[in-house]
């Protein structure tokens, strides 16, 4: 699977969007990107995925770029519980691919009063 | 509709002993898999079990092994405890022909003295 890059720790405002940026230059073509969030002392929450076309659910936008080798997550609107580490994880989609999901630092989000 | 559920929330054991762990899926999931989270890191894939097998596993030394029942609920059990296993063990289930998106119970965070 692709190695992810993405910054350890970002603040936005409650009521603002937050843009959470990662870098995955060596993606292949087969691979989807994903996106998990960790908030304190809970298990990882899915949030979205997508290959190659934006994607929108009640959660969230990921925007993925044309060459596909960086995306942002958005979250519309911040609130305080929407502060927690925001895993990307780049892996190929396949039946029974397995669900070996390899997480990095990911980013700490911070939304302030 | 529960989620996942895991079984002790926390525990307490000494260097050499061992445990068992325990997870019930989501309703209507039949893949299990695990997860160790070390203090400050992200989660690190141990194994997936689907019809009562392993699967699939990921960089774990063999004291760390696992069962998965016909109801599809599943035990971790590490024999000959180390103080660096103290971790949160996250237990993790999906449909086996949707992949990638994992639903995560809480956890169980375990001591070793």
């Amino acid at each position: 699977d692709a190695k992810t890059t993405q910054p350890p720790s970002m603040d936005c405002a409650e009521g603002r969007a937050a843009n959470l940026p990662c870098n995955h230059s060596t993606i292949s073509g087969n691979e989807y990107v994903y996106w998990y969030r960790q908030i304190h002392s809970q298990g990882p929450q899915y949030i979205i995925h997508g290959l190659k076309n934006n994607e929108t659910n009640e959660m969230a936008s990921l925007i993925i770029t044309e060459d596909r080798k960086s995306s942002t997550l958005i979250l519309p609107h911040a609130t305080l519980r929407d502060t927690a580490v925001y895993y990307c994880i780049v892996r190929v989609w396949a039946n029974n691919a397995g669900n070996m999901l390899t997480f990095g630092g990911g980013t700490r989000l911070m939304v302030k009063p | 509709d529960a989620g996942v559920t895991q079984s002790p929330t926390h525990l307490i054991k000494t260097r050499g002993q061992q445990v068992t762990l325990r997870c019930s899926p989501k309703s209507g999931h039949d893949t299990v898999s695990w997860y160790q989270q070390a203090l400050g890191q992200g989660p690190q894939f141990i194994f997936q079990y689907y019809e009562e097998e392993e699967r699939q596993r990921g960089n774990f030394p063999d004291r760390f092994s696992g069962h998965q029942f016909p109801n599809y609920s599943s035990e971790l059990n590490v024999n000959a405890l180390l103080l660096g296993d103290s971790a949160l063990y996250l237990c993790a289930s999906s449909l086996a022909r949707v992949t990638g998106e994992l639903f995560f119970g809480e956890g169980s965070r375990l001591t070793v003295l």
